[in-house]
């Protein structure tokens, strides 16, 4: 079974502050991996995806890594803002497949 | 330009009772998915449609939960005989294609049932 876990469920840190947010899988098959934001009340906003062949993306203050064989990624996020609160989900597709597996998600709250 | 939208955005409903939710995907987005969160879990996938192929229904929970693709572009999902359990938000995305592979997601349906 593909699982997608993310650690911790939520997090709580000063405006300002550097922070990474961790996504782990299980099957490290993966096709890519994409990194999703979701505002209360309001569906997912893509931030990064990362194709398997690729080991990181970079978008402003975001960067995303990926490390197949260990079954990781991570999101950094530079000089968090409270505009940054959100709740970060990660996603997995697997080739042939087009279901993606999402975990359940971070909760970030940055505390002005 | 026009992102996803869902409709109704609430739905309030009393067990037994079917309901239709409703997905606008974004013009000329080729692949829709329908996916269900409920509190304090990730997305679970509902199904996918690709196209004029046939449909991935190999998330939904049951025979109550079926969806239809009219035309490729607007979509419905209906839950017939509601269940307390099926009390979440429902959420749509769509898709360009799968070169691109970044899905576009609606604001959701919050299904509440009494």
């Amino acid at each position: 079974k593909q699982e997608v876990t993310q650690i911790p469920a939520a997090l709580s840190v000063p405006e300002g502050e550097n922070l990474v947010l961790n996504c782990s899988f299980t099957d490290s098959a993966i096709y890519n991996l994409q990194w999703f934001r979701q505002d209360p009340g309001k569906g997912l906003t893509s931030l990064l995806l990362i194709q398997s062949s690729q080991r990181e993306q970079t978008s402003g203050r975001l960067n995303a890594s990926l490390d197949k064989s260990s079954g990781r990624s991570t999101l950094y996020i530079a000089a968090s803002q409270p505009g940054d609160s959100a709740t970060y989900l990660c996603a997995v597709r697997y080739g042939g497949y087009q279901k993606v597996t999402f975990g359940t998600g971070t909760k970030l709250q940055v505390i002005p | 330009g026009a992102g996803v939208s869902q409709s109704p955005s609430n739905k309030v409903t009393e067990k037994g009772k079917d309901v239709e939710l409703r997905c606008d995907p974004i013009s000329g987005h080729t692949a829709l998915y329908w996916y269900r969160q409920s509190l304090g879990q990730g997305l679970e996938f509902l199904i996918y449609f690709q196209g004029n192929s046939a449909p991935d229904k190999s998330g939904l929970p049951s025979d109550r939960f079926s969806a239809e693709r009219t035309g490729g572009s607007v979509s419905t999902l209906t839950i017939q005989r509601t269940q307390q359990e099926d009390s979440a938000v429902y959420l749509c995305a769509s898709l360009l294609d799968h070169s691109t592979d970044t899905q576009y997601f609606g604001p959701g349906t919050r299904l509440t049932v009494l």
